[in-house]
């Protein structure tokens, strides 16, 4: 069955560039939205945004200005770069794919990011 | 952005109880909601998709309701591995929003 797993830094200093890589195995990347979600320590999800397997992508306009997504179909594998990062970004975040009907049916386990100097 | 509300915030309940668990969207998002359930230290877990619909492996146990702006959650007799956080998902319009999430607790 498809899995994904989140991979990266789990400490970012201020200001800096948040880098998170998930890798989906068991399966395919391509003909999915693959999608990016958060969740700072005991607080509520927040959806980051997503791409498609062609390279389209949309963003939560609360941080667009911040956010890239990327995809490398030949690695299965699909990124998000968050800059400028402050203590509120402190987050575990998640990778998800998103089926068609919008919603998030297969997750990562998810990896915790603190910012702090 | 649609708001999602979810009420109560918290729940106790024992084994065997019935559980429902709210969630009001801030405007009509016809069908599109989901439910996912939370356990500590664990990613969400997708129960319910287009507001009814159960998710493939779900125990029947649980079923969702509602379109519009007003939705339900039913656990129709808890379980001891069903104590859980529960969120709920509007995927009407863009971008998409959770609940503030609703804790079930043992009694």
């Amino acid at each position: 069955q498809v899995q994904l797993q989140e991979s990266g830094p789990g400490l970012v200093k201020p200001s800096e560039t948040l880098s998170l890589t998930c890798t989906v195995s068991g399966g395919s990347i391509s003909s999915y939205y693959w999608s990016w979600i958060r969740q700072p320590p005991g607080k509520g999800l927040e959806w980051i945004g997503y791409i498609y397997s062609n390279g389209n992508s949309n963003y939560n306009p609360a941080l667009k200005s911040r956010v890239t997504i990327s995809i490398d179909t030949s690695k299965n594998q699909f990124s998000l770069n968050l800059s400028s990062v402050t203590a509120a970004d402190t987050a575990v975040y998640y990778c998800a794919r998103r089926p068609s009907g919008g919603f998030f049916d297969i997750w990562g386990q998810g990896t915790m990011v603190t910012v702090s100097s | 952005d649609i708001q999602m509300t979810q009420s109560p915030s918290s729940v106790s309940a024992s084994v065997g109880d019935r559980v429902t668990i709210t969630c009001r969207a801030s405007q009509g998002i016809s069908s599109w909601l989901a439910w996912y359930q939370q356990k500590p230290g664990k990613a969400p877990k997708l129960l319910i998709y287009y507001a009814s619909s159960l998710q493939s492996g779900v125990p029947s146990r649980f079923s969702g309701s509602g379109s519009g702006t007003d939705f339900t959650l039913t656990i129709s007799s808890l379980q001891p591995e069903d104590f859980a956080t529960y969120y709920c998902q509007q995927a009407n319009s863009f971008p998409p929003t959770f609940g503030g999430g609703t804790k079930v607790e043992i009694k």
